[in-house]
């Protein structure tokens, strides 16, 4: 099956910038979640979607992250204004996961942003 | 929320020896848990798995135990092989009412293999 795409794969922006991410998940995931990856750190969970509907933003920075999955498909995730220590690798990933057990969730490549 | 800790931080071990990952969670009704593997500037990919009704399982080279009575999970790589010099993540999820799972990663443990 065709895995989890990401775009851009590097981007390298000023802070106070705005810079937006895309992700298309596995075909019949329902679960997208982005996960934010600071150098040396593991993936740390910014939002999960079910379908089109968000189930876990606790940790999304709300004053400045903002995600959206309009379909149930595709999601785009944006920062703005972006700061140093946003500087970090943003995964996607999907599952099958249902309502009452989880599956391998599945990683795209990551969009490796620099802020300067 | 659920809370992962996964110790050590860094591994070295020699060529041929073995290798032991462990990971603490806070959440007792999770059921599932996954270990990745990440190659450097690469994605983390699942390498094994484990749900809350067995205690260990096995796959190759690799292995993983649960004690969920500890809340503990561990993964085990044997006869290890420079190939296997990663991070390696665990991950447990909590439950988000009838929505799901949240999947948490630990902090990820650089296994360095020297040949």
């Amino acid at each position: 099956e065709a895995g989890v795409a990401q775009s851009p794969r590097y981007k390298i922006i000023e802070k106070r910038q705005s810079v937006a991410f895309w992700c298309n998940p596995i075909s019949g995931h329902a679960t997208l979640y982005w996960y934010q990856q600071i150098l040396g750190q593991g993936p740390k969970l910014l939002i999960q979607f079910q379908n089109n509907g968000v189930v876990d933003d606790s940790q999304l920075p709300k004053d400045r992250f903002s995600a959206e999955r309009l379909k149930g498909v595709d999601s785009t995730l944006k920062i703005q204004p972006a700061k140093l220590e946003d500087s970090a690798v943003y995964l996607c990933a999907s599952s099958r996961q249902g309502r009452y057990g989880n599956t391998e969730a599945f990683f795209g490549q990551g969009t490796r942003l620099t802020v300067v | 929320g659920e809370n992962v800790e996964q110790h050590p931080s860094t591994l070295s071990v020699q060529e041929g020896d073995s290798a032991v990952i462990k990971c603490t969670y806070s959440d007792s009704a999770s059921n599932y848990f996954p270990w990745y593997k990440q190659e450097l500037g690469k994605r983390p990919q699942l390498i094994i798995d484990i749900r809350s009704n067995v205690g260990e399982k096995k796959d190759q080279r690799i292995a993983v135990t649960l004690n969920k009575t500890a809340k503990h999970f561990s993964l085990h790589i044997t006869e290890t092989q420079p190939e296997d010099s990663a991070v390696y993540f665990c991950a447990a999820p909590s439950v988000i009412k009838a929505a799901g799972n949240k999947l948490t990663f630990g902090g990820g443990t650089r296994v360095l293999v020297k040949p």
